[in-house]
């Protein structure tokens, strides 16, 4: 149980291109969902918590302008990134936290590898 | 400031050998506790959970907790080649999670 599922898994664009990744729940009702970002050989660092049907809360320094989330049911949340450049090559990884009691983990997605060209 | 701290590594032992992992963290009110593997390139993974003092042992995982000092463990026994990969320790607090940076674990054959 407690499958998230991530996509698409790898994406190459070129520079100006926006992209969309989608995480969704496949197995349970997520009320919170967390997108992180990972460059090689570093920590993950989180960008964003969106909770259903709200306006996710970003992290400092991270442009929300940029990485436009969307969380519009239990099961699902998308990441956009718009006008990706170079720089925002990296590992994308969502999770998702379960409707009931406080104990409830993160699952993770497999990740997202964005080149942009 | 809530923090998670975790001594980044690298720890290596012998196959065979029991790998110890530990992890402290601030907020005397966290409630549950994590840990997440995490393989060079992969996602992490959800491999133990403890949310109350003492020991919770599944397979050759051990997780350990004590809030009193604010800490918690993960004990690898029987350490394989397979078990190498980066230890991420994750604290829960109502809503909010806090992770550690993580401790990078090599077992050699």
């Amino acid at each position: 149980g407690a499958v998230v599922s991530q996509h698409p898994s790898w994406v190459i664009c070129k520079s100006g291109t926006s992209v969309k990744i989608e995480c969704r729940s496949l197995d349970f009702q997520a009320t919170t969902m967390f997108w992180y970002r990972q460059f090689p050989k570093q920590s993950l660092m989180l960008m964003a918590t969106s909770n259903e049907g709200s306006k996710a809360t970003y992290e400092q320094g991270v442009e929300k302008d940029k990485f436009l989330i969307n969380h519009a049911s239990l099961t699902l949340s998308t990441l956009t990134v718009t006008s990706a450049h170079p720089e925002d090559s990296s590992f994308y990884i969502c999770s998702a936290s379960g409707l009931f009691g406080t104990n409830q983990p993160q699952h993770f997605g497999d990740g997202t590898r964005l080149s942009i060209l | 400031q809530k923090e998670v701290e975790q001594n980044s590594g690298p720890l290596s032992v012998p196959e065979g050998a029991i790998a110890s992992l530990n992890c402290t963290y601030s907020d005397r009110g966290s409630q549950s506790f994590f840990w997440y593997r995490q393989y060079s390139g992969k996602s992490p993974e959800l491999i133990m959970f403890i949310y109350s003092n003492g020991d919770k042992e599944d397979g050759r995982f051990t997780a350990q907790l004590n809030k009193a000092s604010q800490y918690v463990s993960l004990l690898i026994r029987d350490s394989q080649p397979s078990d190498s990969a980066t230890y991420l320790c994750a604290v829960k607090g109502g809503n909010q999670f806090y992770f550690g940076t993580g401790t990078s674990l090599t077992v050699i054959p």
